[in-house]
């Protein structure tokens, strides 16, 4: 059983569209972070939340955490196909705890 | 700068032979991960070391794998001997600290087959 589940799992969509990726949990994260991982390479970390109800922005993503801390959401705003790649989350139940990683989800982003 | 540093990346090799995976990680980080991902089950921490002192290694899957770090700047993992099931992509990350908002550095991964 996944600590962290992602949905959906996989996205395929047209360059100029937007959507939203989702990351789930029964428990609570004392911080969550959200990484994109391009084919051939590692992930390479986007932003770290900390705070329920906390909304980050980069560019066109936006990224928000749960009130609750169990759950957190990221948006992307006019896709492009440079965003193609695997999303992954991240979570940590205790403060200065090893991060667990969710599955993924695989975006596909089409000119 | 130069990140994380794997070595090799990419690797075949039969089934019974020994497999050793090489990292150096970003130079003044205290923290280095190795994690192993596959398909079926995504990103998985295999084992990581805090100050060169492997700290938790819950996630290595038997005995057959080992992780050594006998200095700040170079770790490795070592697989005797490797089976088919043992496929897949290795990836070694670095941190300073471990705490909320420190990002790993992750390498660029070695991709492993067993035939």
């Amino acid at each position: 059983t996944q600590l962290l589940e992602q949905s959906p799992q996989f996205l395929s969509i047209q360059e100029g569209e937007n959507l939203t990726v989702y990351c789930n949990s029964s428990s609570v994260f004392s911080s969550l972070q959200w990484y994109r991982q391009e084919p051939g390479e590692g992930p390479v970390l986007l932003v770290t939340v900390v705070t329920g109800g906390e909304v980050k922005k980069l560019k066109r993503l936006t990224f928000q955490f749960g009130d609750a801390r169990k759950d957190s959401s990221l948006h992307i705003t006019a896709a492009q196909p440079g965003d193609t790649g695997l999303y992954l989350c991240a979570g940590a139940v205790n403060y200065g705890q090893n991060f667990v990683f969710g599955p993924g989800t695989r975006l596909s982003v089409l000119p | 700068d130069a990140g994380v540093i794997q070595s090799p990346r990419h690797e075949v090799t039969e089934m019974g032979q020994e497999v050793t995976l090489r990292c150096k990680p970003i130079s003044g980080h205290d923290y280095l991960f190795w994690y192993r991902q596959t398909m079926m089950r995504g990103l998985e921490l295999l084992i990581y070391f805090n100050n060169n002192v492997p700290i938790d290694d819950s996630g290595m899957p038997e005995d057959r794998f080992s992780a050594k770090m006998p200095n700040a700047s170079f770790s490795t993992l070592k697989i005797q001997p490797s089976e088919p099931r043992d496929s897949a992509v290795y990836f070694c990350a670095s941190s300073l600290g471990q705490v909320a908002g420190q990002p790993q550095h992750f390498g660029d991964g070695t991709r492993l087959s067993i035939l």
